[in-house]
């Protein structure tokens, strides 16, 4: 079965500063993986996928997120974050015979002018 | 509409009391999921359904809960019995296949349940 960690439940960090949310899981199979994002009073989407291929994978507003493979890892990054990026992040998994997406807790990410 | 509906938005019952929650996901969408989110947690699978397979029903947390869905239309979660701990917020979300290939899920805006 798989499972996500997401240890830090929020992370502060000031306008234009770097950022990264970190995000582990646990699979004995390979793995599909994703990170949601939800910003205030908005339901889930979709912010990037790795599914295969290149192991870096990037979204449309900045954020890049890394598979590793040998650290069971996919931590999303921004070299320098919003004050619109202020939202909840989860990590979510998925692979081999099951299609159940399963999630972490969330990260809230406070951006501070 | 174009997205997942989800309907009542709001809930407010009584303990012992039934409820329905209703999810009307995109036309076309042939998986649906069905996740709870308690106040300060993540999400919690509860259970999906992938065109004519069996349900996958392994997140259910008790016989209190069950689920349906009509093909690969609507779906109602029932909550029989209410518990306090049951208060959340229900979020159902379709898929166009797999997730694997294609790797988004669409949400709807959830259902709150209160449950007094």
């Amino acid at each position: 079965a798989q499972s996500v960690t997401q240890l830090d439940s929020q992370v502060p960090v000031f306008e234009e500063a770097p950022v990264e949310l970190r995000c582990n899981y646990s699979s004995s199979v390979s793995v599909y993986l994703f990170w949601y994002v939800q910003y205030p009073n908005q339901g889930l989407q979709l912010l990037l996928k790795y599914l295969s291929g290149s192991t870096l994978v990037e979204s449309i507003n900045g954020f890049e997120a890394e598979f590793n493979k040998s650290q069971t890892s996919f931590h999303l990054r921004k070299p320098s974050v919003h004050i619109s990026d202020t939202a909840e992040y989860f990590c979510a998994v998925s692979g081999g015979a099951t299609n159940k997406l399963i999630f972490g807790t969330g990260t809230l990410l406070a951006v501070q002018p | 509409g174009a997205g997942v509906s989800q309907s009542p938005s709001n809930k407010v019952t009584e303990k012992g009391k039934d409820v329905e929650l209703r999810c009307d996901p995109i036309s076309g969408h042939t998986a649906l999921y069905w996740y709870r989110q308690r106040l300060g947690q993540g999400l919690e699978f509860l259970i999906y359904f992938q065109g004519n397979s069996a349900p996958d029903k392994s997140g259910l947390p008790s016989d209190r809960f069950s689920a349906e869905r009509t093909g690969e239309s609507v779906s109602t979660l029932t909550i029989q019995r209410t518990q306090q701990e049951d208060s959340a917020v229900y979020l159902c979300a379709s898929s166009l296949a797999l997730v694997g290939n294609t790797g988004e899920l669409f949400f709807g805006e959830g259902s709150r349940l209160t449950v007094l």
